[in-house]
């Protein structure tokens, strides 16, 4: 059974700071690896898609990594702003387009 | 990107009574909808998959007869939750994927008192 694990559960950064959330999942079968925005009692909105036979994607000052044999993906984001703050989501893509995701990583940034 | 549309945003009901979830997808045909249950602090669960035209697949521990779900063209998928008790309380998150990436709706809040 597929399971994700986010870590850190939170976090708490200044204004202007590089930071990083790291993904994990057990199986590394997987179609592809999505990272998910979401804000408070609000939908998820897509911030980056990568498919199982690439490394990375990047979407501004955003990058995602993807280490399939080691189950791992991080999300960078750089130059952190206080419209940053949401929580994080990572899913993983299973057969029939199933996403697994992982609880999220709460991003507060502060000015 | 995509846009999936959701109705309605925010619901609350009696203990007993049923409350249908719209989800639509407005710029793209969608034979396939996912629906996702998320209760506070906990990740996004898939409850069932949506296929139009034929019978929803549901995940292990979801009840079919108590979350009615109905894909009855390519832009609209149903989600009726019958009888609801207080346990059902959530964030109901549809969700469809046109081509590669997965496009969410913007959820709707249920409560049950």
């Amino acid at each position: 059974k597929q399971e994700v694990t986010q870590i850190p559960a939170a976090l708490s950064v200044p204004e202007g700071e590089n930071l990083v959330l790291n993904c994990s999942f057990t199986d590394s079968a997987i179609y592809n690896l999505q990272w998910f925005r979401q804000d408070p009692g609000k939908g998820l909105t897509s911030l980056l898609l990568i498919q199982s036979s690439q490394r990375e994607q990047t979407s501004g000052r955003l990058n995602a990594s993807l280490d399939k044999s080691s189950g791992r993906s991080t999300l960078y984001i750089a130059a952190s702003q206080p419209g940053d703050s949401a929580t994080y989501l990572c899913a993983v893509v299973v057969g029939s387009e199933k996403l697994v995701f992982g609880k999220g990583t709460k991003l507060t940034v502060n000015p | 990107g995509a846009v999936v549309s959701q109705h309605p945003s925010r619901v609350i009901c009696k203990s007993g009574t049923s409350v249908k979830i719209e989800c639509r997808s407005l710029d793209f045909q969608a034979t396939t909808m996912f629906w996702y249950r998320q209760f506070p602090k906990q990740s996004l669960m898939l409850m069932a998959t949506s296929n139009e035209g034929s019978k929803a697949t549901y995940e292990q521990g979801v009840e079919k007869d108590k979350f009615l779900i109905n894909h009855a063209s390519l832009t609209l998928s149903t989600l009726t939750v019958t009888s609801a008790h207080p346990e059902d309380s959530s964030f109901y998150i549809c969700s469809a994927r046109p081509v590669g990436e997965q496009f969410f709706g913007p959820g709707t809040r249920l409560t049950v008192l």
